[in-house]
């Protein structure tokens, strides 16, 4: 079965330093998103990412935060000047359209420690 | 109120336990509904979608009342690997191709013992 993969499977970065979390979503899949759920809390929305814009983004995506398509396979997030706050798994996600029950496939996610 | 609320648990049950979890959500235009399942540390995995009428898939019944704004999963026959964090899930459809936007429960937290 097709899968989403991040890479790296644990990012450690130091407070100001900027990151580059990296996802392959499934090959025919159109759209594409990124969650986070910091430790024992609930997995939060991010940004859904659509024909190469962004289509919706939460208030948890700020100016630090920017994704990115760069080619046919890759789904980047970015985070510019990393904060303690920002320590969480991200998960990167797609589904095949936009309809009703088209469900989003996950990928194992990325743990980011910011120290 | 919480977008999407849930019982915590923790639910310890006995192999072969009826168990069943509900989940609550608050805003009416919510469209598409979806159990996942998440394994410690693991990402969430789609368990089932909900429909009105109400489905099943093996030992997995979900339902869902929309003027109650309700969902619950009913788990038959509980099997030890069923362990798991069970997320209740709402999306919002955009008509503008916005894709989904999901929106989480912070989930009830199922213990199948022996």
């Amino acid at each position: 079965e097709p899968e989403v993969t991040q890479t790296p499977s644990h990012q450690v970065t130091q407070m100001g330093q900027e990151v580059i979390l990296r996802c392959v979503p499934i090959s025919n899949h159109l759209y594409f998103y990124w969650y986070r759920q910091i430790l024992g809390q609930k997995v939060e929305f991010l940004v859904s990412f659509y024909n190469n814009e962004i289509s919706e983004k939460s208030e948890i995506f700020d100016d630090q935060f920017s994704v990115e398509r760069p080619d046919g396979s890759n789904f980047t997030l970015k985070i510019r000047s990393t904060k303690l706050e920002d320590s969480a798994m991200y998960f990167c996600a797609s589904s095949e359209r936009s309809a009703y029950n088209s469900p989003l496939h996950f990928g194992n996610g990325t743990r980011l420690t910011v120290t | 109120r919480k977008e999407v609320e849930q019982d915590p648990g923790p639910f310890n049950v006995p192999e072969g336990a009826t168990v069943a979890f509900n989940c609550t959500y608050s805003n009416s235009a919510s469209q598409s509904f979806f159990w996942y399942r998440q394994d410690c540390r693991k990402e969430p995995k789609l368990l089932m979608s909900v429909y009105s009428s109400g489905n099943e898939d093996g030992r997995f019944t979900a339902q869902l009342n929309r003027a109650s704004q309700y969902i619950s999963l009913l788990i038959r026959d509980s099997k030890l690997s069923d362990s798991a964090t069970y997320l209740c899930v709402v999306n919002i459809d955009k008509l503008t191709g916005g894709g989904n936007k999901l929106t989480f429960g912070t989930g009830t937290q199922l213990k199948v013992e022996l």
